[in-house]
Formats: structure tokens, sequence, C-alpha cells
């Protein structure tokens, strides 16, 4: 089960778009959208940002959209805020019925 | 509101066991899998265990086969996850995470637990 890859780092000003890209196989992105998106503060429990590729839980800001393509799952966030730093995760369930996370991406808001 | 509370972490030296603990409360427990996951420190997210609602389904990533294994009681609304012939490299903060109901799904996290492995 290895890794899905994520950038290490991105970063952008306030106001800006950005988005943040996950890459996997076909064992698990390309073949399903059990694709979540998490975000997480640092000493905080991660909390859910999407589903189902693209799906928002009741709660979560629409500047927050999602979309796949083949093996590659993306999440943008539109009208950057100082509160958008954080760390960003994505899991995708596979064809073993498991989970493999991607690696994160610390987002910097400069 | 759902809630996900561990127990259990601690210091424990290498080769030694620890069992966590997790109740749940604010949904229907029995309708749902659960999750382990698990982020050593400084470092990211590890997915470590499910298990189905009626225990039929569990699965385990493959670093832990063996030396770890999933349980739960719909009774007592609560999942357990035994750790045994830990290393140091099993430290880390665990977290309770909330599955599907009948599909799969990942959402509600607890706040964790931290296991120490080390002399």
């Amino acid at each position: 089960q290895s890794a899905l890859t994520q950038p290490a780092s991105v970063s952008a000003s306030p106001g800006q778009s950005l988005t943040i890209s996950c890459t996997g196989t076909s064992s698990d992105i390309g073949i399903y959208n059990y694709v979540s998106w998490f975000q997480q503060h640092p000493g905080r429990a991660p909390k859910l940002i999407l589903y189902a590729v693209s799906d928002r839980p009741s709660g979560v800001s629409n500047r927050f959209s999602g979309s796949k393509s083949g093996n590659t799952a993306s999440l943008t966030i539109s009208g950057l805020q100082t509160e958008d730093e954080a760390d960003y995760y994505c899991i995708s369930y596979t064809t073993s019925s498991t989970w493999v996370f991607g690696g994160g991406t610390k987002l910097t808001v400069l | 509101e759902v809630l996900l509370v561990e127990s259990g972490g601690g210091l424990v030296k290498p080769g030694g066991s620890l069992r966590l603990s997790c109740a749940a409360s604010g949904f229907s427990f029995s309708s749902y899998t659960m999750n382990w996951v698990r982020q050593a420190p400084g470092k990211g997210l590890e997915w470590v265990s499910s298990i189905s609602r009626s225990s039929t389904d569990i699965e385990y990533a493959d670093s832990l086969k063996g030396r770890f294994t999933v349980s739960r009681d719909n009774v007592k609304k609560s999942v357990y996850l035994q750790m045994n012939s830990l290393r140091a490299e099993d430290t880390a903060v665990y977290y309770c995470v909330r599955g599907g109901a009948g599909r799969p799904h990942v959402d509600y996290w607890g706040q964790g637990t931290l296991v120490t492995v080390s002399s």
C-alpha cells in the first residue's frame, strides 16, 4: 500500500486560489470515487472537508471544491483566508478494501 | 453530536503491549464501520485498521498484520485496538475514526491518544 502522492507544501496569498493534487493508482483513486480530503490544524484532529471526490459536509465552506481525473484527485481552495493555513490530506479507498492516505500538504497563506 | 473518545495510550517499552479503547456516542454505533488511524510525531496520517459493523470484515495495514488486533463491542459502543510487540516506530497519536454505514467513508475523528514506545 504505497501512499498517495501529494506536494509537500504549497503557498499562496490571501484571496488567491490554489489546487492541491493527490495522485494514486488504478487500484485506488482511478477506480473509486471514495476520495476524501481532510484539513488538520496544528495540535488538532483532522476535519473532513470533502468526501466522494467533491461533496462537502454540512458546514464546510463552498470555497473548498474537489475533482478527479484518472488516477489524480484535486482539492481547490478559492478566496484563500489565513485560517486555511493547515495541513491537507487526501485519502482513498482501495481494491484491497483498505484505505490509503496521501503524504500531506502543508499550506502556507503568505 | 458525534463524539469519539480514545483512551489507553501511554509509555510502553519495546516489545510490550497496549490496548486502546474508543468510546462512541451521538450516533448509531452498530451501523458504522470504525477505523484506527495513527500519526507519528511530525509525520503524516497512516490508516491502521478497520472493522465492519458486525465485525465480519476486518482489515489491517500490511505493515501491521500479526501485531495489532481490532475488535468492537456494539453493546458498549466501543472499538478497541490491541497492540502487541510494540516498536519505537509505533510511537504515534492513535485516532479513532468513524467509517461508513454501508459504503466506504471516513468522517469524524476522536481527539487521539498518544502511544510512546521507548525504553
